[in-house]
């Protein structure tokens, strides 16, 4: 059966802190897809990555980190220098093929940066 | 306008009352869904809709119907609603169920409280 843990309830860290975001996913195909995703206190969750099994190759994009690594099933968010902006919830998403593809969402991470 | 929106973005109704949730996207997408996020909950996918047809509703009580004139448009119907209804709703629409590419693009959510 597909899941996808976030085993990180609430982060707390101090602005300029580096954090690290950690996903667990299971999944028997070899096909699929991962996400991030950041839902602000506004509500709106905003896309940030999407990554396919076949492609292990981490990725930047600014104070953004993506660690994917298929041999222990993660595919971690870390953000460097953390700012009081990035406070919020992200959430690690999972998508295969059932007929269709399907996405599942894990609990989410809240994280907390203060100034 | 651009993206997804939703209308209102906060609603308070009695359990007796009769109101519908909009949602409009304006990518261009075949997919479109409806998901439930309650407090300290994780996200539950309520209804998926591509190209207009329903394609998955997650044992969602009957006093929640969707409804999908074309692929631009989702509305959720509400009537006598509980009290532990009360949620944010989240509206979303991707690309396009049978490939890869379906990175889900989220609309702001409709706050909705249940008197």
């Amino acid at each position: 059966a597909q899941k996808v843990t976030q085993a990180q309830t609430e982060i707390s860290v101090v602005e300029k802190e580096d954090v690290t975001l950690d996903c667990v996913y299971e999944t028997r195909d070899t096909t699929y897809y991962l996400f991030w995703y950041k839902q602000p206190p506004s509500g709106e969750l905003v896309f940030l990555i999407r990554r396919n099994s076949f492609d292990e190759q981490n990725e930047i994009s600014g104070r953004y980190s993506w660690n994917f690594q298929k041999s222990t099933s993660s595919f971690n968010f870390t953000i460097t220098a953390s700012q009081v902006v990035d406070s919020a919830v992200y959430f690690c998403a999972l998508s295969f093929y059932t007929g269709g593809f399907k996405t599942i969402f894990g609990a989410g991470t809240r994280l907390f940066v203060k100034a | 306008e651009t993206g997804v929106t939703q209308t209102p973005r906060h609603l308070v109704m009695g359990m007796t009352n009769k109101k519908s949730l909009k949602c409009e996207q304006h990518l261009g997408h075949n997919a479109m869904y409806w998901y439930k996020q309650s407090a300290k909950k994780p996200l539950e996918l309520m209804f998926v809709y591509s190209l207009e047809e329903r394609v998955e509703n997650n044992s969602v009580p009957s006093r929640f119907s969707p409804e999908c004139p074309n692929s631009s448009h989702l509305f959720l119907h509400l009537h006598t609603l509980q009290p532990e209804d009360s949620a944010l709703y989240l509206c979303a629409s991707s690309q396009d169920l049978n490939t890869g590419a379906d990175t889900q693009y989220f609309g702001p959510g409709t706050r909705l409280t249940v008197l």
